[in-house]
């Protein structure tokens, strides 16, 4: 049984550029929460999707934005960059209001 | 003030030692509670939920106050594999939807 998936591991940007980030839920989940987690803090909740639409959101801009597909996978997409914005970006996929579990996370460096 | 509050630590201590974090959330209507370990470069991951009559798996217990909004992690004899930074995990389930709220952490560094 696969748990959750995210792709790429590592990323490397320069300020003012665009990112995607994937992930693919445990099998049989159909809700993504994305995490923000800056270092030496505990991670942030950016937003959470369900039947493709965001269903609730936390206290991040409008840079940040996601999108979830039929399969329940489900992307987050950062746009102009900031240097602040270097973190472990982590998905958490659940099944109705079930225990969240993480992916191994993307790591992002904006330069 | 943060929603949920921990210990600063490094916690250093040495093997077979008995070691307590402490942490406090602010939101009183919140519905469920855990500790996530994290190791270095690594996803959180579930150690425990907490529920208010205490709760213990092995050599781990914790404990929900929440007329004080207090929740404990006791770990006993310790190892040094349970070196790792101990994430406390609030959920107000807001709209009904899950939506965790993560302390800083407190770093454990179990010495031989």
């Amino acid at each position: 049984d696969a748990g959750v998936t995210q792709s790429p591991t590592h990323l490397i940007k320069t300020r003012g550029q665009q990112v995607t980030l994937r992930c693919s839920p445990k099998s049989g989940h159909d809700t993504v929460s994305w995490y923000q987690q800056a270092l030496g803090q505990g991670p942030q909740f950016i937003f959470q999707y369900y039947e493709e639409e965001e269903r609730q959101r936390g206290n991040f801009p409008d840079r940040f934005s996601g999108h979830q597909f039929p399969n329940y996978s489900s992307e987050l997409n950062v746009n102009a960059l900031l240097l602040g914005d270097s973190a472990l970006y982590l998905c958490a996929s659940e099944q109705g209001g079930s225990d969240q579990y993480f992916g191994p996370g993307t790591r992002l460096l904006v330069l | 003030r943060k929603e949920v509050e921990q210990d600063p630590g490094p916690f250093n201590v040495p093997e077979g030692a008995t070691v307590a974090f402490n942490c406090t959330y602010s939101n009183s209507a919140s519905q469920s509670f855990f500790w996530y370990r994290q190791d270095c470069r690594k996803e959180p991951k579930l150690l425990m939920s907490v529920y208010s009559s205490g709760n213990e798996d092995g050599r781990f217990t914790a404990q929900l106050n929440r007329a004080s909004q207090y929740i404990s992690l006791l770990i006993r004899d310790s190892k040094l594999s349970d070196s790792a930074t101990y994430l406390c995990v609030v959920n107000p389930f807001s709209g009904g939807y899950n939506k965790l709220i993560f302390g800083a952490g407190t770093r454990l560094a179990v010495h031989p």
